[in-house]
């Protein structure tokens, strides 16, 4: 089955603390993206790929750093700098460039900071 | 700069009669993609429908349709025959086509009763 994979489905980290999330896809899609969503909120962007090796900051890449040596994988690793990563993170991907193509998603991960 | 707008933050709507979440966009760009995404208390973000800013009708699928007003920049989903399983956070986006993304409105909560 075709679909995005993200793990851990929870994480916890302690203060000071790098902690990095990953996400896969199987879809073939050139496209991949990295939102942050608050309780209660809609997603803001944090980095997104459309190629390999090669990514651009969204609207609130502070304190989060990503990579993209294959196509298939985006991690993304929350650092230190972050100051109030407790949140709900959620990967996509989609073909790029298409307007008319939806994003698909991956069940998310709930990261909280102890 | 893009934006999307969702002023209802949480709608109630009694099971089995239609309910109309609303959105309102923002684009200087003669063409562009409006999509709705449902996120159940799951997390996951599920595709519903999409519309194309050049398509002559309004799109639909199922019990969902999109009531889309290009001169007011609306394009509200319209929910028929609500079921206990629509309650979920509903999120109205737009692909950007400057920066190759999607973005989202803040989202309405909607709520099904028996």
């Amino acid at each position: 089955d075709g679909g995005i994979t993200q793990s851990p489905k929870y994480l916890f980290r302690k203060e000071g603390q790098n902690v990095t999330l990953s996400c896969e896809q199987n879809l073939n899609h050139d496209a991949m993206y990295w939102y942050r969503q608050d309780p209660g909120q809609g997603l803001r962007l944090i980095y997104y790929s459309q190629i390999v090796n090669d990514f651009q900051k969204g609207d609130i890449a502070e304190g989060y750093s990503v990579s993209r040596e294959k196509k298939e994988s985006f991690p993304l690793t929350v650092t230190s700098a972050q100051k109030n990563p407790t949140a709900f993170y959620l990967c996509a991907s989609s073909i790029v460039g298409r307007m008319n193509t939806e994003a698909f998603f991956g069940q998310g991960t709930r990261l909280t900071v102890v | 700069a893009q934006k999307i707008t969702q002023t209802q933050p949480g709608m109630f709507v009694q099971e089995k009669e239609a309910v109309t979440l609303d959105c309102t966009y923002d684009t200087s760009d003669p063409s562009y993609g409006l999509f709705w995404y449902k996120q159940p208390s799951s997390g996951e973000m599920i595709f519903l429908i999409y519309q194309g800013s050049y398509d002559q009708q309004n799109a639909t699928e199922g019990r969902y349709s999109l009531n889309f007003q290009k001169a007011r920049k609306s394009a509200n989903l319209v929910i028929s025959a609500s079921q206990l399983g629509d309650s979920a956070m509903y999120f109205c986006a737009m692909w950007d086509t400057g920066g190759f993304k999607t973005i989202f409105g803040a989202g309405t909560r909607l709520f099904v009763k028996a």
